[in-house]
């Protein structure tokens, strides 16, 4: 099964910092996705990223969120400013066909 | 509103017997139905895909149906084990192409020695 890694694998922070979580799709794919988890509850798309640009994006997905490429490989989630709520899994997804194919998840915890 | 409900939302089954899992759903235009199993604390694994013109599907001892004019699906677990102890989540496209997935909550299912 092709695989998608996310870093770090558990973060955890001060409200009102920032965090930024990173994630190395398929290889070559210029589609991905993240989503959040909060403990739980159902998993939640928060926004579709092609080829260097947003594609679509979910209500929770506001200003405190941002999404970039840096380099060819590596994908980044960046939450400014975190509040408590955000305390939850983040997990990237990167599809291949029909499928769509999870990394492992970073969880992220809000003191 | 695209939703995707499931049932039941717990389950506890001893090792070696079956169970069936549901899910309904009223997302539109419907493109595909997923199954996912997803272990603690990990990302959701695939197990099953079906498009509105398939109505079983099997992977193991993992089978999936799917009703699109009631837009049901159940997804059927044979001879279980104590390993498929996860959350299973049904997950539908909205529509073709990379679109976003509408997740129902998961149904939680315990095997018990």
């Amino acid at each position: 099964e092709p695989e998608v890694t996310q870093t770090p694998s558990h973060q955890v922070t001060q409200m009102g910092q920032e965090v930024i979580l990173r994630c190395v799709p398929i290889s070559n794919h210029l589609y991905f996705y993240w989503y959040r988890q909060i403990l739980g509850q159902k998993v939640e798309f928060l926004v579709s990223f092609y080829n260097n640009e947003i594609s679509e994006k979910s209500e929770i997905f506001d200003d405190q969120f941002s999404v970039e490429r840096p380099d060819g490989s590596n994908f980044t989630l960046k939450i400014r400013s975190t509040k408590l709520e955000d305390s939850a899994m983040y997990f990237c997804a990167s599809p291949r066909g029909n499928e769509q194919f999870f990394g492992p998840g970073t969880r992220l915890t809000v003191l | 509103k695209n939703q995707v409900e499931q049932s039941p939302q717990s389950l506890i089954i001893l090792e070696g017997k079956n169970c069936t899992l549901q899910c309904n759903y009223t997302v539109s235009p419907f493109s595909n139905l997923r199954w996912y199993k997803q272990d603690t604390g990990r990302g959701p694994v695939s197990l099953t895909i079906m498009t509105f013109s398939e109505n079983t599907k099997s992977n193991g001892r993992y089978t999936a149906t799917l009703d699109a004019d009631t837009k049901q699906s159940s997804l059927h677990i044979t001879a279980s084990q104590l390993s498929d102890s996860a959350s299973y989540i049904c997950v539908v496209t909205r529509s073709s192409g990379y679109s976003t997935l509408t997740f129902g909550k998961g149904t939680m299912l315990l095997v018990s020695p």
